[in-house]
């Protein structure tokens, strides 16, 4: 079946350093790829997506490169702020549009000032 | 434009009773999808509803039941609540183009 690893955290950052969280999947077909953060106390976010390969999503300064090759979704930012802090899941979807969401467990970046 | 609203926003039950969440879709979408968040852990599909019908479903037991109405709300069931039923749980909506999926807050369940 469909899974997503991502890196474990937590990841701690002093503000303006360059963050890369890892993310690699197994899915069937061709799968459509998303990031998405959850600040304390919230929902999710949808913070960026790819639906085919080597698409670039980007939001916020945030951007996430779909590479088929190496089944990986990594994302990246060149200047994290505190305001960042929050969790992070690589997630996708497969099989046709509007079918389930497969997330990671999740990565806690702090960034600190 | 009202995004999607879940309630209760806490509640707290008892092992062996039954609960019903609510979520209202944003504006616009006409399918619903609900996960399990444990703490710690990535969102789990709980099951997808769309016509008023369950699209698809994860691997969660029977004890987990849903409904869609005319309206495209929709709630979800548990009965016979376990202790490992805690968690927070989201309600996501979409449209049929584009596909991107849209979470409320969650409601946060706690038996005991």
């Amino acid at each position: 079946g469909d899974s997503v690893t991502q890196m474990e955290g937590p990841v701690t950052l002093s503000e303006e350093a360059f963050l890369t969280i890892n993310c690699t999947y197994t899915a069937t077909g061709y799968p459509s790829l998303f990031w998405y953060v959850q600040y304390p106390g919230e929902g999710l976010q949808l913070l960026l997506k790819a639906t085919k390969a080597d698409d670039k999503g980007s939001n916020k300064g945030f951007e996430a490169t779909y590479r088929k090759e190496t089944t990986s979704f990594h994302l990246e930012k060149g200047s994290v702020q505190v305001s960042d802090s929050a969790v992070y899941f690589c997630a996708l979807t497969s099989g046709g549009s509007n079918y389930k969401l497969t997330f990671g467990k999740g990565t806690l970046l702090t960034v600190n000032p | 434009d009202a995004g999607v609203t879940q309630s209760p926003t806490h509640l707290i039950k008892t092992r062996g009773q039954q609960v019903t969440l609510r979520c209202s879709p944003k504006s616009g979408h006409d399918t619903v999808s609900w996960y399990q968040q444990a703490l710690g852990q990535g969102p789990q599909f709980i099951f997808q509803y769309y016509e008023e019908e369950e699209r698809q479903r994860g691997n969660f037991p029977d004890r987990f039941s849903g409904h869609q109405f005319p309206n495209y709300s929709s709630e979800l069931n548990v009965n016979a609540l376990l202790l490992g039923d805690s968690a927070l749980y989201l309600c996501a909506s979409s449209a049929s183009s584009p596909h991107e999926q849209y979470f409320g807050p969650g409601t946060r369940l706690t038996v005991t």
